[in-house]
């Protein structure tokens, strides 16, 4: 069965600050995806990861793929309080459809 | 512009009654799901549907049901049998080509 892990569950970090958040999955996958959810709200895709080595970038955002270590990284870049949000890393089975195993979220405060 | 409507926004059922929860897309994506999320908590499925007149329990059918009589509805019942149904429930759907999930606005339901 497959497993999604993300670390930190929790971050609190200062403005200006970089950090990165680990997403593990248990199974072989080539699609990965990552979503933003504001405090309510519903879920925003950010990235779609789709082979190995995948980087791509917005803003102060960048994921990767790794799909030999079954890891994926969101880097953030000098944070600014409008990145507080739970972010959500998703893995692909790869069955005849999108069924997707969600991470338990890592929950992002930024403090000024 | 194309998306997915979820409705009603809010939804307040009484004990033993039965309430029905709207999803309704125009992306002509084939593949439509239900997952529910408890509060700071990840998502779970419910169930899903890859094609009209199909659909598959998933982690969490049980005091569910839903129907796929049409490509863009994909009604999602709780049944006086899900002891414990407050929560919020997002309703997705994807084109099965690797895209991700599209996501609705959700629908937040509150035993009274």
């Amino acid at each position: 069965e497959l497993k999604v892990e993300q670390n930190p569950l929790f971050l609190s970090m200062q403005e200006g600050k970089n950090y990165t958040i680990y997403c593990n999955y248990s199974t072989t996958s080539d699609r990965l995806y990552w979503y933003r959810q504001d405090p309510g709200k519903s879920l925003e895709s950010l990235f779609v990861l789709l082979s190995n080595g995948a980087v791509k970038q917005e803003g102060r955002l960048m994921a990767s793929l790794d799909t030999k270590a079954r890891l994926s990284t969101l880097h953030i870049t000098a944070a600014v309080h409008d990145l507080s949000a739970t972010y959500f890393c998703a893995v692909d089975m790869k069955t005849s459809y999108d069924k997707v195993i969600f991470g338990p979220g890592t929950s992002l405060s930024v403090i000024p | 512009d194309g998306g997915i409507t979820q409705s009603p926004k809010y939804l307040f059922r009484k004990e033993g009654q039965n309430v029905t929860l709207s999803c309704e897309q125009n992306l002509n994506h084939d593949a439509m799901y239900w997952y529910r999320q408890d509060p700071g908590q990840g998502l779970r499925l419910i169930y899903y549907s890859q094609i009209v007149n199909d659909f598959q329990k998933g982690d969490i059918a049980e005091g569910y049901s839903v129907s796929r009589e049409k490509k863009e509805s994909f009604p999602l019942t709780v049944t006086s049998a899900q002891k414990n149904p407050t929560a919020f429930y997002l309703c997705a759907s994807s084109l099965t080509t690797g895209d991700g999930y599209t996501f609705g606005s959700g629908t937040r339901l509150t035993v009274v």
